[in-house]
């Protein structure tokens, strides 16, 4: 398994401005992903972080609102960008250990966002 | 479209009241069902991968099955320790799920 620490648990934010999430493991990972958890719904996956190159969004989100950046394999920040309200929900990064053959992700807590 | 729905959305059991949560899915070539716990405060904890119908897994009082459906989640003699959301979800590509919305159950000592 791997442990994964999520910063800030949660907060609260102004409309329009932005928060930088980190999420760090505590070993080396290949796969780190980003997802977002809305009150009563399933998780949507945002995007792939990909170390060394630019993540990959699902449909429906963006670059330009959701700045990824993966500097290396154990580490990587989720910003959200010139919130509303509709932006509060709890994000999450979840990994799959490199030394495991099987695809079982790894969450960390998440953090939980409300924007006012 | 392909997606994954979970019944029921909430459950109330007694302590020792066996029961089952059930997940459906739809997409075709199914690479693997997953079932997690998520506890309040929490990110999902892995419980059970699923590959081919017919499959079962057990854990303590858990017991996860498969069908070309659906899956179930076995609960035996549920303890409160047992209360928690139980999420399932499909891997439709590579690393790529769509998850339920959960079954959040509670167990009443």
């Amino acid at each position: 398994s791997a442990v994964i620490s999520q910063k800030p648990s949660r907060d609260i934010c102004q409309r329009g401005t932005s928060l930088t999430i980190q999420c760090q493991v505590d070993s080396q990972v290949t796969m780190m992903f980003w997802y977002r958890q809305q009150p009563g719904q399933s998780l949507t996956l945002i995007a792939t972080a990909n170390q060394g190159s630019e993540a990959t969004y699902e449909s429906g989100f963006v670059i330009d609102k959701f700045p990824i950046s993966r500097p290396n394999l154990t580490f990587s920040t989720l910003t959200v960008s010139n919130m509303s309200p509709e932006d509060s929900s709890i994000y999450l990064c979840s990994v799959v250990p490199s030394d495991r053959a099987s695809n079982i992700q790894y969450f960390g807590a998440g953090t939980r966002l409300s924007v006012l | 479209e392909d997606q994954v729905t979970q019944s029921p959305e909430a459950l109330r059991l007694q302590e020792g009241e066996s029961s089952s949560l059930n997940c459906s899915y739809t997409v075709s070539g199914l690479r693997g069902l997953f079932w997690y716990r998520q506890d309040p405060g929490k990110g999902p904890e892995f419980l059970f991968t699923l590959y081919s119908a017919g499959e079962e897994k057990e854990k303590e009082r858990l017991k996860a099955t498969l069908t070309k459906k659906e899956s179930f989640l076995h609960i035996t003699a549920p303890k409160p320790e047992d209360s928690a959301t139980y999420l399932c979800a499909e891997e439709y590509n590579f690393n790529k799920f769509y998850f339920g919305s959960g079954t959040k159950l509670n167990v009443k000592p």
